[in-house]
């Protein structure tokens, strides 16, 4: 398997700009997370999806934040508009009921300008 | 939400010494569990404690819980230089399959 797969692995843009991360998550998975790791916070789990539905976005820092999964294969998470603030590594993470571990993608590594 | 506390942040060792790192954790938990990061790359799972085991073993790791202080540790034996990486706690709040991380120790080993 080829594990959690994130795309980009880097993005740089400017502030003001839409973001979309991409995350492919393990193939019979059906638990996705979505995690923001910055020196300053640490890593804080965003949102995380359940038979591609969310179940809890409490952790989203605000509306300019949004996450969707279409379907088991894919999901996407979006800023928009961009801001400086939002500049992290952004992983996205599976597991499957009756797994209580987490296999990480290696990151998409954000930088707003 | 509630978040591991490791403790050291920081420990530099001579290869082949060992490495503890502690956790700490504010209410009950289903599990504890430790990740690994490498620089630059994604987190790894080392090993899952739940809240009736006291101890585990995985190769050179050794992870502890200690459920009435609220604590966990992960030692890590005869250390290699490969090991050098970031360590984190997660935990495990019954009811739910989300992980709060602690803010990790950096772990160096010289070799």
């Amino acid at each position: 398997d080829a594990g959690v797969i994130q795309s980009p692995r880097h993005e740089v843009t400017e502030m003001g700009q839409e973001v979309t991360l991409r995350c492919k998550p393990i193939s019979g998975h059906n638990s996705l997370f979505w995690y923001r790791q910055t020196m300053m916070r640490g890593l804080e789990l965003l949102i995380y999806f359940n038979n591609n539905v969310p179940i809890d976005d409490s952790g989203m820092p605000e509306d300019r934040f949004s996450a969707k999964m279409p379907n088991a294969s894919f999901s996407t998470l979006k800023i928009q508009p961009s801001e400086p603030r939002d500049s992290a590594v952004y992983f996205c993470a599976s597991s499957w009921t009756g797994d209580e571990t987490q296999y990480f993608g290696p990151g998409t590594r954000l930088l707003v300008l | 939400s509630q978040q591991g506390e490791e403790d050291p942040q920081a420990l530099s060792i001579q290869e082949g010494e060992n490495a503890t790192m502690n956790c700490s954790y504010k209410t009950s938990i289903n599990n504890l569990q430790w990740y690994r990061q490498n620089s630059g790359r994604g987190l790894v799972h080392l090993i899952l404690i739940r809240s009736n085991e006291r101890e585990k073993h995985s190769g050179r790791l050794r992870v502890t819980l200690d459920t009435s202080k609220k604590s966990s540790s992960l030692l890590i034996t005869a250390s290699r230089a490969a090991d050098t990486a970031s360590y984190f706690c997660a935990t495990v709040f019954y009811g739910n399959n989300r992980l709060a991380f602690g803010k990790g120790n950096q772990v160096v080993v010289i070799p």
